[in-house]
């Protein structure tokens, strides 16, 4: 069984732009779960899409933002980059709901210059 | 209190070594449970799950205390590669209700 795939894997960009990242779940899995994990620290929740509707949203500015595709495969895009957004972003995915683990990609490494 | 709280450590034992971690949790209507692993730089990956009162998986073990509403990991006879740090989860409740929420983690160090 194929796990969660994440790309890229490293992403350089410079303030201001804009960054599109990549994830495709474990089949057969219908939620795709976002986090933001700076150098460090622990990991923060951003976006759980469920079935194609976004279900929650963690504390972070609306310049974070993303979708799930009919397929469950989902992107995040992030707007107007600053350099505090440099950090490993984790997509994982599960069945749904909080009986379930959440499985995770090897993650996108997202450098801001 | 916090949804999900560890202690950061780090914990720094001798190969063989017992080694336990607690986790407490504030949403009492929690059901499962997971602990994960994580190593520098690299992604969460599922240890154990824990769903009634505990969970054994060869030297690890998790157990939970519904009452005083902590989980806790017991690795017993650690390794060197033991060392990392390893993730509470718990469901989430009020806004976070159907989320998972990761603790912040406990670091490990195993040393010769």
């Amino acid at each position: 069984e194929a796990g969660v795939t994440q790309s890229p894997t490293h992403l350089i960009k410079t303030r201001g732009q804009q960054a599109t990242l990549r994830c495709s779940p474990i089949s057969g899995h219908t939620s795709v779960y976002w986090y933001q994990q700076a150098l460090g620290l622990g990991l923060q929740f951003l976006l759980w899409y469920d079935e194609g509707e976004e279900r929650n949203r963690g504390n972070f500015p609306p310049r974070f933002s993303g979708r799930q595709f009919p397929n469950y495969s989902s992107e995040l895009n992030v707007n107007a980059l600053e350099l505090e957004d440099s950090a490993l972003y984790l997509c994982a995915s599960s069945y749904g709901g909080s009986d379930q683990p959440q499985h995770f990609g090897d993650g996108t490494r997202l450098s801001i210059l | 209190r916090k949804e999900v709280e560890q202690d950061p450590g780090p914990f720094n034992v001798p190969e063989g070594a017992t080694v336990a971690f607690n986790c407490t949790y504030s949403n009492s209507a929690s059901q499962s449970f997971f602990w994960y692993r994580q190593d520098c730089r690299k992604e969460p990956k599922l240890l154990m799950s824990v769903y009634s009162s505990g969970n054994e998986d060869g030297r690890f073990t998790a157990q939970l205390n519904r009452a005083s509403q902590y989980i806790s990991l017991l690795i017993r006879d650690s390794k060197l590669s033991d060392s990392a740090t390893y993730l509470c989860v718990a469901p989430g409740g009020g806004g976070s209700q159907g989320n998972l929420i990761f603790g912040k983690g406990t670091k490990l160090s195993v040393k010769p």
